[in-house]
């Protein structure tokens, strides 16, 4: 299983930014997917998240309407879509998986791919 | 939303010692269709992301030695490390996935004294 994050970019507030997951090693449209982040120094935060087929997403409060998580399961790639991006956005944003068995249970994670937000 | 209190936020122990975390949520997270704890630990080492440790609260993730337990139901929850490893050296996360937003706690950092 790989996940590699990329799109990650300094940008200026109120800009967007669009991240992507390129999967491999599984049968990527078997799974749910999750985007969470990491502020600089700080602990996790959950994101998003999509169902196998894409009809269902769920979104953490704060970016519902800024972010927009989509999956193209032809391409075996997860993206995020960022806009009216604040300083507070600037995190390490982690693609992870969810279990076969329960998709929430985030169980293979790539490395991150770091956004940073600032004029 | 559901809050996740972790404490405490940093813990030094020696090596071969046992180490305790708690997690507190804010509400229950045991599921009554399936008597299940909807409810994760990660281990997160400098310049990681994190890793799976323990899932459904108390079952342990394939390839996780069993020093590393999950114990507790409903709103309080409990990591153990039976015997510390200077391996071990991490922060250490709970996460509900009961509902969203699926919450992280705030992560304890452990060290060795």
């Amino acid at each position: 299983v790989q996940l590699v994050e990329s799109g990650g970019a300094l940008v200026q507030p109120g800009g967007s930014l669009r991240l992507s997951c390129a999967a491999s090693g599984f049968t990527f449209s078997n799974y749910w997917m999750s985007w969470v982040r990491q502020s600089p120094g700080k602990g996790l935060e959950w994101v998003a998240n999509i169902k196998q087929d894409g009809r269902e997403k769920y979104y953490v409060d704060s970016e519902k309407g800024r972010f927009t998580i989509s999956r193209d399961n032809a391409k075996n790639s997860l993206d995020l879509q960022m806009n009216s991006l604040r300083a507070e956005d600037t995190a390490v944003y982690y693609c992870a998986r969810g279990r076969d068995t329960y998709g929430f249970i985030l169980d293979y994670w790539g490395q991150g791919t770091l956004v940073t937000v600032s004029s | 939303d559901i809050v996740m209190t972790q404490s405490p936020d940093s813990l030094a122990v020696s090596l071969g010692e046992r180490a305790t975390i708690n997690c507190k949520s804010s509400q229950s997270v045991l599921h009554s269709s399936n008597n299940k704890n909807f409810l994760t630990w990660y281990q997160q080492k400098p310049g990681q992301p994190p890793k799976l440790l323990i899932y459904w609260a108390s079952t342990r993730e394939s390839g996780v030695p069993d020093r590393f337990s999950g114990s507790g139901s409903g709103t309080d929850f409990t990591l153990t490390i039976s015997s510390l490893q200077a391996e071990d050296v991490a922060v250490y996360y709970c996460q509900q996935y009961y509902i969203t937003p699926h919450t992280f706690g705030q992560g304890t950092k452990l060290e060795i004294k």
